[in-house]
């Protein structure tokens, strides 16, 4: 079975700053990929970044980056230049085998004040 | 493009009663999952199906719940006769087939049974 961990169930930080959102994973499977989702009040479920897990360089887009350590199984979000807008949930989410279903963490709520 | 469409998007019944909630997929894209959110558990997976075809239905809670999908283009879930512990966000996801990579959702269907 494979289980996502996010041990953060809440961070609030102050506009402009980084944040790192923290996840840890296991599975047994080989190739799988890592996402990250956000959930803002309108509740819609967003992709921010995905890691395929044969690659080792990190993945990056615009203020997101990840930071995956395959040996620890760990797959942290750093969200740079937090803006308002980044307030919602956030989802670690982990895909593998056989193209099943995402399994998701709980979820971080991330607050950002002005 | 139209991205995964779901109806309705807020539904308000009393127990006993009978509930459809409706998937339209992207087009081309031939795996379809129902997602069930809750606070006290999160997202679970409660069953997909791969070319219309159900591959896993362990995550379906009970025989009240039932899902279809006739063709390609559309899906239901049902819940027969529905309970007030019922209610939750459902959201329907849908991705090309056979290859690792992220589920598109919908902006899924809120479920009060009073």
């Amino acid at each position: 079975a494979q289980t996502v961990t996010q041990s953060q169930p809440e961070m609030s930080v102050q506009e402009a700053e980084t944040v790192t959102l923290s996840c840890t994973y296991d599975t047994s499977e080989s190739n799988y990929y890592l996402f990250w989702y956000k959930q803002p009040p309108s509740r819609q479920m967003i992709l921010v970044i995905r890691q395929e897990a044969y690659k080792q360089q990190n993945a990056t887009e615009n203020r997101f980056s990840v930071n995956f350590q395959k040996a620890a199984k760990s797959f942290s979000l750093k969200i740079s230049d937090s803006q308002l807008g980044d307030t919602a949930m956030y989802f670690c989410a982990l895909r593998g085998g056989g193209a099943d279903g995402l399994t998701f963490g709980k979820g971080t709520h991330l607050i950002i004040q002005p | 493009d139209a991205g995964v469409i779901q109806s309705p998007r807020h539904e308000v019944t009393e127990m006993g009663q009978e509930v459809t909630l409706r998937c339209k997929p992207i087009s081309g894209h031939n795996s379809l999952f129902w997602y069930r959110q809750t606070m006290m558990r999160g997202l679970e997976l409660l069953i997909y199906f791969n070319n219309n075809v159900p591959i896993d239905d362990s995550g379906m809670p009970e025989d009240r719940f039932s899902a279809k999908m006739p063709n390609a283009s559309f899906s239901t879930l049902k819940i027969q006769p529905s309970e007030p512990r019922d209610s939750a966000v459902y959201f329907c996801a849908s991705t090309p087939g056979g290859i690792l990579g992220e589920l598109f959702f919908g902006e899924g269907s809120r479920l009060t049974v009073l």
